[in-house]
């Protein structure tokens, strides 16, 4: 079946460590996203990417890093520059960019990263 | 600058009731809106897509509708059961800002539909 993968589900960190969130997907999507949720709050873009080798950065992209050198896969890095890392991670795809349904949104399961 | 507002932020029902779940928007300069459903830890699930253009969408028993002009949406949810209860949150895709596929999301309504 044809959908997005994140790991690890979950992820403990110490202050001033990196960690790098996986996500893969074998939708044949070309765009790809991370989100960031926290409670009480909707979600929020940090970083996405329109084609391999390309990414711009979405509302809050301080504190973090991507690379997107195949399509099927789109890591976040979270560094130690980001203050409050603790929150839920949510990688999205879509086929496309256009208006329509080209643009609908997979997402994947998520993964909670808490920092200790 | 667009923001996405749900009300209430919880709702809790008895099985077998029909229920409303409202989203509001500052900003009538959208392609799209869409309804999604999110379980306790888990990704979000697509409901139903809203065009600009559309007033409604049906999918089962949901039926989404649209007021561009008035920056409001409702997702109605008929005969609900336990299953339904989950976080459902509305998102709202801008038409300008470049192209970029951007959604700007509510903070959701968290259902609980009592047995």
């Amino acid at each position: 079946d044809g959908g997005i993968t994140q790991s690890p589900k979950y992820l403990f960190r110490k202050e001033g460590q990196n960690v790098t969130l996986s996500c893969e997907q074998n939708l044949n999507h070309d765009a790809m996203y991370w989100y960031r949720q926290d409670p009480g709050q909707g979600l929020r873009l940090i970083y996405y990417s329109q084609i391999v080798n390309d990414f711009q950065k979405g509302d809050i992209a301080e504190g973090y890093s991507v690379s997107r050198e195949k399509k099927e896969s789109f890591p976040l890095t979270v560094t130690s520059a980001q203050k409050n890392p603790t929150a839920f991670y949510l990688c999205a795809s879509s086929k496309g960019q256009g208006v329509g349904g080209a643009n609908v949104l997979t997402f994947g399961a998520g993964s909670r990263l808490t920092v200790l | 600058k667009q923001e996405v507002t749900q009300i209430p932020a919880a709702l809790s029902v008895p099985e077998g009731e029909n229920l409303v779940l409202n989203c509001s928007f500052t900003d009538s300069a959208i392609y799209n809106l869409q309804w999604f459903r999110q379980d306790p830890g888990k990704g979000l699930t697509s409901l139903l897509l809203i065009q600009s253009s559309q007033r409604e969408q049906t999918s089962g028993r949901l039926n989404a509708s649209l007021d561009k002009s008035s920056g409001r949406s409702t997702l109605y949810i008929a005969a609900s059961q336990p299953g339904d209860s989950a976080t459902y949150l509305c998102a709202v895709r801008q038409s300008y800002g470049g192209a970029t596929n951007k959604l700007i999301f509510g903070t959701g309504t968290l259902l609980a539909v009592q047995p």
